[in-house]
């Protein structure tokens, strides 16, 4: 069983649609990500959250919106999509400040179409 | 420039058998972790193996090692008695800078390993 769930697993929505997806850790991380994977393309980061405070955000469109309200919680909040928005994303926790191979913990991701 | 590289799109090997899967990256950085991830058709990224690039030993995980060439920029994943069960997506990332931030990681485009019977 992951750490780290996702929810929804799936979701189709319209381009003028408004929608958000969920992930929840309860692994005591304070980083929480989010990346974006499309089709043949590596995994993006968009945002990186250290402690609740957004410490990245990788050139990302204002119609994707991030909040992180605690350590445990991150949504990412989607409006006016377009269709190559299409992919699988998925959230990461991790440990900060823990040394050595600190690696990330991901989800199962969202699958989203745009349509 | 791409940063980490990974050349195989797909490979095959027969259960029981050893399969390498590549993986060069670019860094200037002195600091840097490289990571192997496995992705299942599930979708979840599962973490295999580490190695931290001031490691003098290659790191190994049960049946996962990772072959560390440093003056070449390689970090090979070597996966030893193939089952079925590893039939999914590989993928080489890299965390640059020190330990102790946010681990922001750079990913290849990954490799389809395919273990056959």
């Amino acid at each position: 069983e992951t750490g780290v769930t996702q929810t929804p697993r799936h979701l189709v929505m319209g381009m003028t649609n408004k929608k958000s997806l969920k992930c929840e850790q309860h692994l005591g991380h304070n980083a929480m990500y989010w990346y974006k994977q499309s089709a043949k393309k590596p995994l993006e980061l968009m945002f990186v959250y250290n402690f609740k405070e957004q410490t990245e955000n990788n050139s990302v469109p204002s119609r994707f919106s991030p909040e992180c309200p605690n350590s445990s919680h991150l949504f990412l909040h989607l409006h006016t999509l377009q269709p190559e928005d299409s992919a699988l994303y998925l959230c990461a926790s991790s440990p900060q400040g823990a040394g050595g191979g600190t690696e990330a913990f991901f989800g199962q991701g969202t699958r989203l179409t745009v349509v | 420039a791409q940063k980490i590289t990974q050349t195989q799109p797909g490979m095959f090997v027969q259960e029981k058998e050893a399969v390498t899967l590549d993986c060069t990256y670019d860094t200037s950085d002195p600091s840097y972790g490289l990571f192997w991830y496995k992705q299942p058709s599930s979708g979840e990224m599962i973490f295999l193996i580490y190695q931290g690039s001031y490691d003098q030993q290659n790191a190994t995980e049960g049946r996962y090692s990772l072959n560390f060439q440093k003056a070449r920029k390689s970090a090979n994943l070597v996966i030893s008695a193939s089952q079925l069960g590893d039939s999914a997506m590989y993928f080489c990332a890299m965390r640059e800078g020190e330990t102790g931030t946010a681990s922001k990681l750079t990913f290849g485009t990954g490799t389809r390993l395919q273990v056959t019977l």
